[in-house]
């Protein structure tokens, strides 16, 4: 299977806890978005990065949030200090750019559903 | 801030029948995706539609996209309970900023 992966697919924690995630995007994707839904809304943008660069960061990425991607393959999401509202689903995408910089379609992984009690 | 708003939000239509979801979003953008999310799962790309005028079907499903109104429309045609699940349309930026998504319930 090609596509995007993501792991854990579950996660529940205690408040407070700190919870990381993974991400790896198709392989010749060099663009990867991280997006948080909750429950009857739809997906929220969190943070993109294109290789190793994080680009942008959403007002929603609080400073307990934190992402990377080290050699522009993988990603990891962390969340430290775990809260109630953080309770949703991490939803990962990858896409590829052309030379001029055009943005070609985001693909989704399953997502990492995390509950936190 | 780029604002993307769908109706309606819930939508129960009997098998057979027709109907058209609504997605008007705020700034000007000349690409616009449509997903469907079934209960606990991921999103499924349904289509991409790329310029003014843009129209492409698949099967029960029809998207349009009119860039000048800031309106994409997906039509369903003689719906059938597979159909049932949560669409959301979304505009791409940097980044996909998505509809509010309208549920969608088919009754047999």
């Amino acid at each position: 299977d090609t596509g995007v992966s993501q792991n854990p697919r579950h996660k529940i924690t205690k408040r407070g806890q700190n919870v990381t995630f993974r991400c790896d995007p198709i392989s010749e994707h060099n663009r990867l978005y991280w997006y948080r839904q909750t429950l009857g809304q739809g997906p929220e943008f969190l943070t993109y990065f294109q290789n190793e660069a994080q680009l942008e960061k959403s007002r929603l990425l609080s400073d307990r949030f934190s992402a990377e991607r080290p050699k522009g393959s993988f990603s990891t999401l962390e969340i430290q200090r775990t809260e109630q509202g953080d309770s949703a689903m991490y939803l990962c995408a990858s896409s590829s750019t052309t030379g001029t910089g055009r943005v070609y379609e985001q693909y989704f992984g399953p997502g990492t559903r995390l509950t936190v009690t | 801030e780029l604002k993307v708003e769908q109706n309606p939000l819930f939508l129960s239509m009997q098998e057979g029948k027709n109907y058209t979801i609504y997605c008007n979003y705020s700034t000007t953008s000349d690409r616009l995706y449509w997903y469907r999310q079934d209960p606990g799962k991921s999103l499924e790309s349904l289509f991409v539609l790329l310029s003014n005028g843009a129209v492409k079907q698949e099967g029960r499903l029809m998207a349009s996209l009119d860039t000048k109104a800031r309106l994409s429309t997906l039509h369903i045609t003689a719906a059938v309970h597979d159909l049932s699940a949560t669409y959301f349309c979304a505009v791409d930026g940097e980044k996909l900023t998505f509809g509010t998504g309208t549920r969608l319930t088919i009754i047999p």
